[in-house]
């Protein structure tokens, strides 16, 4: 089963408009962490922000704000007044405790374009 | 500078011949992990390592192997590539599992 799911595929929004991507994500454990990872077009992997399960504070950086709510399991990232240059596939990835370590899983992604 | 490194960033190779994808990080970080990505799919996690000789299955294990014989290098090892590993492979490193990753340039293997 899909631990986490990013549900859009594809979003495409004209210049300015705010976009929310949605993560929904799936586990037993009481601690585990979420992450934002975002992966412009020239195909590196930037990190965007971590959250850990026992934090539910939302969180704004500039024009990029998480809602975090574990009644829903959800880690949902808007982006407000959104750029060209945020153009991007990003992914939302779920870290748990395992025995030998941490085990990483991370969404299909979803691919946004941002057209002028 | 801190990086994460790959080698080769390209390879096209047949069914069947042994090859390796190096990994190497300069941030004395203990964890490190390697990654698939295929289109559709996402990244999945195929090996990861908490440390020096700790190593476990991710997701995609079958057709890999890996070791942690130091703790900046953590190859990824197919000894039989076949066409379904064809793909765009990263490795990521951090200080534990439970904090953010940095990922390598990525490896663009494909397998014919």
């Amino acid at each position: 089963a899909q631990k986490v799911t990013q549900a859009q595929t594809e979003i495409s929004v004209v210049e300015k408009e705010d976009v929310t991507l949605d993560c929904v994500y799936e586990t037993r454990d009481t601690t585990y962490y979420l992450f934002w990872y975002k992966q412009p077009p020239s195909g590196e992997l930037v990190f965007l922000i971590r959250r850990n399960s026992f934090d539910e504070q939302n969180e704004i950086s500039g024009r990029y704000s998480w809602n975090f709510q574990k009644s829903t399991s959800s880690f949902n990232f808007t982006i407000t007044a959104s750029q060209v240059v945020d153009s991007a596939v990003y992914f939302c990835a779920l870290s748990e405790a395992r025995d030998s370590g941490y085990a990483l899983n991370f969404g299909k992604g979803t691919s946004l374009l941002v057209t002028p | 500078e801190a990086q994460v490194t790959q080698n080769p960033r390209y390879l096209i190779t047949v069914t069947g011949k042994k090859l390796t994808v190096t990994c190497s990080q300069n941030m004395n970080h203990e964890y490190m992990s390697w990654y698939r990505q295929d289109p559709g799919l996402g990244l999945r996690q195929i090996y990861y390592s908490m440390n020096v000789e700790v190593t476990d299955k991710g997701d995609v294990p079958e057709g890999y192997k890996v070791s942690r014989k130091e703790k900046r290098n953590f190859p990824l090892i197919l000894e039989s590539p076949s066409p379904n590993q064809t793909s765009l492979y990263f490795c990521a490193s951090s200080f534990g599992g439970a904090v953010e990753q940095y990922f390598g340039p990525g490896t663009r293997l494909t397998v014919t």
